[in-house]
């Protein structure tokens, strides 16, 4: 089978540092993306990693370990319109399996 | 910046009609995706089309779905049928590649299909 765990809620202030952790179990692994979701939304995509090591785009960085099958998203500066839901999602064959999503609370 | 379109942006049907839901991917692309997500819920892969046939598609893709490419810049989604737990946001996606090189799947804005 196949699952991704990632927390369900995670609460930070605005300018501060968050890291959101994702552990998977599949099959046929590509690799290991991040999706943003405003409410009412569709996912962005954010980053993509398919071999380990952190992955930077701006105030976003994404990290990897295959061996571990774990990986995270860090959101450094955060700012308001950082409040969204935060998506990690595996790559296999030819399809996309999210999770179940981070919702992230930012306080000013 | 090129991006993917969807039609109509909510639906709302009666239990039991067929729906069909439109969707206009990148133009460059080649791979063509169906996700689903109930209110509050996470986002679920319901099928993949490549080069005018289905990829893969998942246990909730049942005979009630179907997709089809009808011209050369259409995908639609089609559900006969509909039911109450059909209700749900449905999102196209597009692709320049699959597998190790689906690096980036792009997102439909969405179509909130309201059954009654």
């Amino acid at each position: 089978g196949q699952s991704l765990e990632q927390p369900s809620e995670v609460t930070a202030v605005e300018g501060a540092i968050v890291q959101i952790n994702c552990t998977y179990q599949t099959s046929g692994f590509y690799g290991l993306s991040w999706y943003q979701q405003h409410d009412g939304g569709a996912p962005t995509f954010l980053s993509y990693n398919a071999l380990d090591g952190l992955e930077e785009t701006g105030r976003f960085s994404s990290f990897l370990s295959r061996s571990d099958s774990y990986g995270y998203l860090l959101l450094q500066e955060l700012q308001m319109k950082d409040s969204a839901s935060y998506f990690c999602a595996v790559h296999r064959d030819d399809k996309i399996i999210f999770g179940k999503g981070t919702r992230l609370h930012i306080l000013p | 910046e090129p991006e993917v379109t969807q039609t109509p942006s909510h639906q709302v049907t009666q239990m039991g009609q067929e729906v069909i839901l439109r969707c206009v991917p990148i133009s460059n692309h080649l791979y063509f995706y169906w996700y689903r997500q109930i209110l509050g819920q996470k986002v679920e892969f319901l099928v993949s089309f490549y080069n005018n046939e289905i990829s893969e598609k998942s246990e909730i893709f049942d005979d009630q779905f179907s997709v089809e490419r009808p011209d050369g810049s259409n995908f639609t989604l089609k559900i006969r049928s509909t039911k109450l737990e059909d209700s749900a946001m449905y999102f196209c996606a597009s692709s320049v590649g699959s597998g190790a090189g689906s690096l980036t799947q792009y997102f439909g804005p969405g179509t909130r299909l309201t059954v009654l």
